[in-house]
């Protein structure tokens, strides 16, 4: 039933060590988007694709980046974490919202460790 | 608009009683606005939307009020449950963007 689905759920890593976080989905939407919530607090939004169109938000650090490499599937690469990293990501969904102002669709997060 | 780096506020109501969930956005150009209810370890779920042509919209046990003179947006529960003890968050969407809300911590007392 899920329709997005992050992989993995719990993800530790070492200090500056690559780390790559999954997320694919079922409902064929063309926006998906990366969120980073640390505890008690909103999320933030990193960026997102808008079908293979890449926006980045201003705030967000050189070391997140994305692949989108079909319609399914979205990667969230952080090339050298930092224990200020450590949180849970967020991949959700949405179709055309600025057209037809549908909602996002969240998977459950990946809560990122970092040693 | 975005309240990032803000700690939740709280709030604590007996079951059965209506709960009240305040949320102030900051983007006049925002033109639909969502309320999501996220449990602990999970992802934010769905709860109800609204438009910005619309100052109200019920859903089961839920409205959202949208008053756009002040940029307010609020969400009640009615005859609040113990599952509905979660972090709720409004957010509103410019462009393409989805942007939250600080959130809050609705606890219901048994």
């Amino acid at each position: 039933d899920a329709m997005v689905i992050q992989n993995p759920r719990y993800q530790v890593t070492q200090f500056g060590k690559p780390v790559t976080l999954s997320c694919s989905q079922t409902l064929n939407h063309n926006v998906m988007y990366w969120y980073q919530q640390k505890s008690s607090q909103a999320p933030k939004l990193l960026f997102h694709y808008y079908d293979k169109d890449f926006n980045n938000e201003a705030d967000t650090p050189d070391n997140f980046q994305s692949r989108r490499p079909n319609t399914s599937f979205c990667f969230l690469d952080i090339r050298s974490p930092g224990l200020g990293d450590a949180a849970m990501y967020l991949c959700a969904t949405s179709r055309d919202p600025g057209y037809s102002n549908q909602p996002q669709h969240f998977g459950d997060g990946t809560r990122l460790s970092i040693l | 608009g975005e309240s990032v780096g803000l700690h939740l506020p709280t709030l604590s109501v007996q079951e059965g009683d209506n709960s009240i969930i305040n949320c102030a956005y900051s983007n006049s150009a925002s033109d639909y606005f969502i309320w999501y209810k996220q449990e602990s370890g999970k992802g934010p779920q769905f709860i109800i939307d609204i438009r910005s042509n619309m100052d109200k919209r019920q859903g089961q046990r839920v409205t959202v009020l949208l008053n756009k003179t002040v940029k307010h947006l609020s969400l009640q529960i009615a005859a609040t449950q113990p599952g509905d003890s979660a972090v709720y968050f409004c957010a509103d969407l410019t462009g393409n963007q989805f942007y939250f809300g600080t959130g809050t911590s609705l606890t219901v007392i048994p």
